[in-house]
């Protein structure tokens, strides 16, 4: 099946600073990426549609200046989890479709991160 | 996009079937049923999905009811690293996955 590949799979910064987190379709060229959010022993929760070549489309209540997303290949998708804090601590999963099927998301392994 | 309710838990004997049931008796006529798990710290994996017909692929079965209602996922052979949480989710094709709280399937030994 199709990869996606996440990086970095764990990190731990210091609060106020910023983390980025790379998504990237190894194999197939994905025109847009989801970016998810998940807390411990919680459900995964949309966090934003990443379309290459413009901007992303946030959910409701997921701040646009605090979760930079940029899309800027057809292969990646770039998170950045800008002043962190510790309530951002969670585990961050995108996926894409790998189009033009559209019958399943491929996951990536997810970046857990935790700060301090 | 149709809710979606699972029972929060199950437990399945290694080697036997696990029946997971979804109720979704608010779905419409072009949604489709999802079924997707996630493994401990890992990223969901797709399983299975179907519109109206019962659907079989390598992973697993999928049994949709005639009114579309509710199906079930069957893992006919349960194994140990078949324990995850299992989300039913219910769209209309290529749209954002909304994930419910799942069950989580224990297969015991």
């Amino acid at each position: 099946g199709a990869v996606v590949s996440q990086h970095p799979s764990w990190v731990i910064c210091k609060s106020g600073t910023s983390v980025k987190i790379e998504c990237r379709s190894l194999d197939f060229q994905a025109t847009t990426m989801f970016w998810y959010r998940q807390f411990p022993k919680q459900s995964l929760m949309l966090m934003a549609t990443s379309n290459e070549g413009s901007k992303a489309t946030y959910e409701q209540g997921v701040e646009k200046d605090k979760f930079l997303i940029n899309h800027a290949s057809l292969t990646l998708s770039t998170l950045t989890v800008t002043s962190a804090h510790p309530e951002d601590s969670s585990f961050y999963i995108c996926s894409a479709y790998r189009e033009p099927s559209y019958n399943e998301q491929f996951f990536g392994p997810g970046t857990r991160l935790t700060v301090l | 996009d149709a809710k979606t309710t699972q029972p929060p838990s199950m437990d399945c004997a290694e080697g036997r079937a696990a029946n997971l049931p979804c109720n979704h008796s608010t779905i419409s006529g072009n949604e489709y049923v999802y079924w997707y798990r996630q493994i401990h710290s890992q990223g969901p994996q797709y399983i299975i999905h179907g519109l109206k017909n019962n659907e079989t692929n390598e992973m697993a079965s999928l049994i949709i009811t005639e009114d579309r209602k509710s199906s079930t996922l069957i893992l006919p052979h349960a194994t140990l690293r078949d324990t995850a949480v299992y989300y039913c989710i219910v769209i209309t094709g290529a749209n954002n996955l909304f994930f419910g709280t799942g069950t989580r399937l224990t297969v015991i030994p």
